[in-house]
């Protein structure tokens, strides 16, 4: 069956450090993999997309990659603020127009 | 404010009790979605409609029934309210079928008792 795992349920990290978040698939064939932001009693807030195709994508802090071998993506969070603390959910979409979201990663930063 | 508008923000049904859940966007989306969110778990998708007029079923339908009104509305309706329907509901929308992301609402918190 589909499986999307993102690599823990929690993450604490010192702030101006790298925050980097795990999202492994297995039996999927994705044609793209979006990033969510959720903060507590909020609904998710779309951060990046990107497609099978592409290797990496960047918008400002943000920057995610994308390996379809490793059945991989990585999300990383550059100079992390205590701002950037939230949970984040990685979620898998096809062609057909659904998309399969992780349990996602609560991140927290340090000051 | 564009975006995702949900009602209600909270409601308490008795079991078997129905209740409807409203959604409606100003973005002029042709794909609209209904998630549930129970704790510490990701959103799992409920029913969806890529456009007006078609409705298709998710991951975990059992027990609730949608209707796309217009290109707008879309709402999610449960007819006999169970304890397990207790969660957090969310409308979704998206400009295209694909390779967009999600605008999500704020969401509806709903226990069952």
């Amino acid at each position: 069956s589909q499986k999307i795992e993102q690599n823990s349920e929690a993450l604490n990290i010192q702030e101006g450090k790298t925050a980097t978040l795990t999202c492994n698939y297995t039996n999927y064939s994705p044609a793209y993999l979006q990033w969510y932001r959720q903060d507590p009693g909020r609904g998710p807030v779309f951060l990046l997309l990107i497609r099978e195709n592409e290797k990496e994508k960047r918008k400002e802090r943000l920057k995610v990659t994308f390996d379809t071998t490793l059945k991989q993506s990585l999300f990383h969070i550059t100079a992390s603020q205590p701002a950037d603390s939230a949970t984040y959910l990685c979620a898998l979409g096809t062609n057909a127009g659904k998309s399969t979201f992780g349990d996602g990663t609560t991140l927290t930063v340090k000051p | 404010n564009a975006g995702v508008t949900q009602t209600p923000k909270f409601q308490v049904l008795k079991t078997g009790q129905s209740m409807t859940l409203q959604c409606a966007q100003d973005m002029n989306h042709n794909s609209m979605y209904w998630y549930r969110q129970d704790p510490g778990m990701g959103l799992r998708l409920i029913y969806y409609s890529a456009s007006e007029g078609t409705t298709d079923k998710g991951e975990v339908p059992n027990g609730y029934n949608v209707s796309r009104l217009n290109k707008r509305e879309f709402s999610l309706r449960l007819e006999s309210a169970a304890p397990s329907q207790t969660s957090v509901y969310f409308c979704a929308s998206r400009r295209e079928r694909d390779q967009y992301g999600y605008t999500f609402g704020s969401g509806t918190r709903l226990t069952v008792v």
